[in-house]
């Protein structure tokens, strides 16, 4: 079945330097990828979605590229700030899988420090 | 208003005893659903509703029942709860059930059964 895989556990980060967090992804078809963020006590919001290959999509600062030769969709930031400390957790979508049901990775805590 | 709203966002229970978490959306969005998140596992669709229609997931197909009386609000129920149960609750919404929809996410009910 459709999985995805995710850098695991906590990555901590000093501010200024650049964020990468992996995931990689098992698919039968060509799904929609998506990165959400959880704030401490906050609901899981999108952050980035693709389905078409080798395009960037960018918001606050954060970018993704899909790899469909790869099965990656790695999110990427040039400068980590305190306030992107979160929970991230990226997943995967299918047009006719059963459900459509979005599917989570475990999810990767980032952790920025001054 | 992108806002999904669950209480409680803390429930006490013991084994044996039911659970009713509710959700609540105002964005006339037709697609609600409920995941169960535990620490160290990503999160877990239960079942979801497209408009009246219930979907629920075969692997929990008897461990949880749900209702959506009208457009704006969804419940989940545990009949009886045991300690497996306990867990963070994610109720979510979205408008249609494409593969490339945005889910909206509320803050979570988070279950403890003792």
């Amino acid at each position: 079945g459709d999985s995805v895989t995710q850098t695991e556990g906590l990555v901590t980060l000093t501010e200024g330097l650049p964020v990468m967090l992996n995931c990689t992804y098992q698919s039968t078809y060509s799904p929609f990828l998506f990165w959400y963020v959880q704030h401490l006590n906050e609901a899981p919001k999108l952050l980035l979605k693709s389905f078409t290959d080798n395009k960037r999509p960018e918001h606050q600062g954060f970018h993704a590229t899909l790899h469909k030769s790869s099965s990656s969709f790695h999110l990427q930031k040039s400068s980590a700030q305190l306030s992107d400390s979160a929970l991230y957790y990226c997943a995967l979508r299918n047009y006719g899988s059963s459900g459509n049901k979005l599917i989570f990775g475990i999810g990767t805590l980032l952790s920025v420090k001054p | 208003d992108t806002t999904v709203k669950q209480n409680p966002r803390y429930k006490l229970a013991r084994v044996g005893k039911p659970v009713n978490l509710i959700c609540s959306q105002t964005m006339n969005h037709d697609t609600m659903y409920w995941y169960q998140k535990k620490p160290n596992q990503a999160p877990k669709l239960l079942l979801f509703y497209y408009d009246k229609i219930l979907n629920r997931e075969a692997d929990t197909f008897e461990k949880f029942q749900s209702s959506r009386p009208n457009n704006s609000f969804c419940s989940l129920y545990i009949g009886s709860a045991g300690l497996e149960y306990s867990a963070m609750y994610l109720c979510a919404s979205s408008r249609g059930q494409g593969a490339g929809n945005t889910l909206y996410f509320g803050e979570g009910s988070r279950l403890i059964v003792v």
